[in-house]
């Protein structure tokens, strides 16, 4: 079956500090990639999407970055943190072939910058 | 993407059905409903979907209108584990899933 790991659960970091979070698939090939963000009680917000290794289309504009090194695998990243970056950030991923499946999501990474 | 128009909050007994409604007026014919939940702190989990007949799986029932305007998540016999955020999403047919998820129903499910 296919799981979805992302980690850390949780992050505190200061002001400017770098960030890196990290979403990994299992139990399954060529997935499309996907990170949103979710600030407190509000929706969620599409960030970044990937199709494929290498391509990254950005939703918004913002001070982080998303990579994806390997097929399974997507990362997001920062150089320089800001305030406003805190929030909830969730990872997902769909079966690239079809428009009729749903999104699996990961149980998130609460980051709160300090 | 068509949007979509939920309640902001409901309240439900525990043990009797909670109908949680969405408005989706501006659908395209060869968009999908798809009903998501997010408890506190967690990712969202995936209840069901449906394109114009009504759909029925072991966590729900979904009703679609004719016209496809609207459509009605059914929990049957709601628990106070149902307590959480209920998204209502319209899925376009190109570009995967990138939906954008607005503010949701918070369902209360209350002893």
């Amino acid at each position: 079956s296919q799981t979805i790991h992302q980690w850390p659960a949780t992050l505190v970091q200061p002001v400017g500090s770098p960030l890196s979070l990290e979403c990994t698939v299992e139990g399954t090939s060529n997935p499309n990639l996907y990170w949103y963000r979710q600030a407190a009680g509000r929706g969620l917000q599409l960030l970044f999407y990937s199709v494929g290794i290498g391509q990254i289309s950005s939703e918004v504009p913002q001070n982080l970055s998303a990579s994806r090194p390997q097929d399974r695998q997507f990362i997001l990243s920062s150089k320089k943190l800001l305030l406003s970056d805190s929030g909830f950030y969730l990872c997902a991923w769909t079966l690239r072939a079809s428009q009729n499946t749903e999104a699996f999501f990961g149980q998130g990474t609460r980051l709160t910058v300090v | 993407d068509a949007k979509t128009t939920q309640p902001p909050s409901m309240d439900c007994a525990e043990g009797r059905a909670a109908n949680l409604p969405c408005n989706h007026s501006t659908i395209s014919g060869n968009e999908y409903v798809y009903w998501y939940r997010q408890i506190h702190s967690q990712g969202p989990q995936y209840i069901i979907h449906g394109l114009k007949n009504n759909e029925t799986n072991e966590m729900a029932s979904l009703i679609i209108t004719e016209d496809r305007k609207s459509s009605t998540l059914i929990l049957p016999h709601a628990t106070l584990r149902d307590t959480a955020v209920y998204y209502c999403i319209v899925r376009g047919p190109t570009g995967g899933f990138k939906t954008i998820f607005g503010a949701g129903t918070r369902l209360f499910v209350k002893a």
